[in-house]
């Protein structure tokens, strides 16, 4: 069966402590792993798509990474503004986006 | 670019009765999705459309929830009748075929 893990489930940080957030997923014919931001009260929000294995993306203090059993999303010196849930989702045969847990992050000054 | 349009933003009904909630998605995106959140815990697929015909519905619990998509554009999606369990965030979320989805700010349904 399809799935997807996200860890650790919530993540506390000072400002500028570098960590990374796990996405462990078992997708047969996976077509993009997704990257989405939460904030309290709103809709996820884009991030990064990563379709093959090996590829990265980056985006300000955020980085995105693809193996073939897992994607892992790297924060680089966190601020306060990067608090929010982490969310990531897999896009498989007929176009169906499946989310995971998310990760709450944290980042105190 | 206008974002995906929902409505209302906040609704608090009681058991067994019924609610809906409307979605304007982003203009030419073919695909349509609604997601369930329970407060701490990732979205969960209800209904995925590609254009007005249903693509997914196996997490949809048919016995209460029904969702339609019109003319394949704006999508509604109906409880009744509504239980306690029911009390989520409704999110719905468009995307052009095989590529991202964007989010509305999502429905946050009370049930008492």
């Amino acid at each position: 069966e399809d799935q997807v893990t996200q860890s650790p489930e919530a993540l506390r940080l000072q400002e500028g402590e570098s960590s990374s957030l796990n996405c462990s997923y078992t997708v047969s014919g996976l077509r993009g792993l997704f990257w989405y931001r939460q904030d309290p009260g709103k809709g996820p929000e884009f991030l990064f798509t990563l379709y093959s294995a090996g590829e990265e993306k980056e985006k300000e203090r955020l980085k995105a990474t693809l193996t073939k059993k897992e994607s892992f999303l790297h924060i680089t010196a966190p601020k306060p503004e990067d608090s929010a849930t982490y969310l990531c989702a897999y896009q498989a045969a007929g176009n169906k986006l499946t989310f995971g847990g998310g990760t709450r992050v944290l980042v105190k000054p | 670019e206008a974002g995906v349009a929902q409505s209302p933003r906040y609704k608090i009904i009681e058991k067994r009765q019924s609610v809906a909630f409307w979605c304007n998605p982003i203009s030419g995106h073919a695909t349509l999705y609604w997601y369930q959140q329970i407060l701490g815990q990732g979205p969960k697929l209800l209904i995925q459309f590609q254009n007005n015909g249903v693509v997914d519905d196996s997490q949809l619990p048919k016995d209460r929830f029904s969702a339609e998509r019109l003319k394949g554009v704006d999508s509604t999606l109906k409880i009744q009748p509504a239980k306690l369990e029911d009390s989520a965030v409704y999110l719905c979320a468009s995307s052009p075929s095989w590529a991202e989805a964007f989010f509305g700010q999502g429905t946050r349904l009370t049930v008492v």
